[in-house]
């Protein structure tokens, strides 16, 4: 199983809101992504997790707060968005460092389309 | 720093013919480098990876990649297109992230793939 969801698929939230993006994967990956992607645009790393601790910060907003409860589950909790913050979000894992294999590919639920009015 | 470039924002094919969507890279070392392919609204599903060994690659759908390390190139092909292959589609090289582990992957700008009947 190569599955990764995401939750909720749509999103619309006004600029005071506060909200939550959910990931889950079950395929014992222990590291975990969240992208933003604009439209026909390549996704854009925003935070990356690796045995539930944050690895990267991609110099992201403090809007955007990511949360890693264990090694199954990501959340990015959301918060006086704006507008131009709309997009697809995109969660992904993989597996971490393993010298003796090379699954190090990365696999993509669905994303979140986020609205920001 | 490690980079892709997609030379062609698209590809025209028509069906039943040969398809060749195009990948340079830069890295400093042994390249790690993937193709994803996205459809409207969706994530990206990985689509063939090369690690090291064979040059050509086998992959889903009956797409295939050639590597070749004098050229610094990647391209994707397939031998006979289909309609339903009609997608964005992203060329990508992959980091591992030393100081706090997970693998940082740095996409192309994709090329849009059509083909017509």
């Amino acid at each position: 199983d190569t599955e990764v969801t995401q939750t909720p698929k749509h999103l619309v939230m006004g600029m005071t809101n506060k909200k939550s993006l959910k990931c889950e994967q079950h395929m014992g990956h222990r590291a975990m992504y969240w992208y933003k992607q604009k439209a026909k645009k390549p996704p854009e790393l925003m935070f990356v997790y690796s045995y539930e601790k944050l690895s990267i910060n991609e110099s992201v907003p403090s809007r955007f707060s990511p949360e890693c409860p264990n090694s199954s589950l990501l959340n990015l909790h959301l918060h006086a968005l704006q507008p131009e913050d709309s997009a697809l979000y995109l969660c992904a894992s993989s597996q971490d460092f393993t010298p003796l294999r090379s699954s190090y590919e990365q696999y993509f639920g669905p994303g979140t389309r986020l609205t920001v009015t | 720093a490690q980079s892709v470039a997609q030379p062609e924002d698209q590809v025209n094919v028509a069906e039943g013919n040969p398809l060749t969507v195009k990948c340079t890279y830069s890295v400093s070392g042994n390249p790690y480098l993937f193709w994803y392919v996205q459809y409207p609204n969706r994530g990206l599903q990985f689509l063939l990876k090369y690690i090291t060994g064979d040059n050509l690659v086998k992959g889903s759908y009956g797409f295939e990649a050639e590597f070749n390390k004098s050229q610094t190139s990647f391209h994707l092909k397939k031998p006979s297109a289909l309609v339903s292959d009609s997608a964005l589609y992203f060329c990508a090289v992959r980091a591992y992230i030393l100081t706090g582990g997970g693998n940082k992957l740095t996409f192309g700008t994709g090329t849009q793939l059509k083909v017509e009947l």
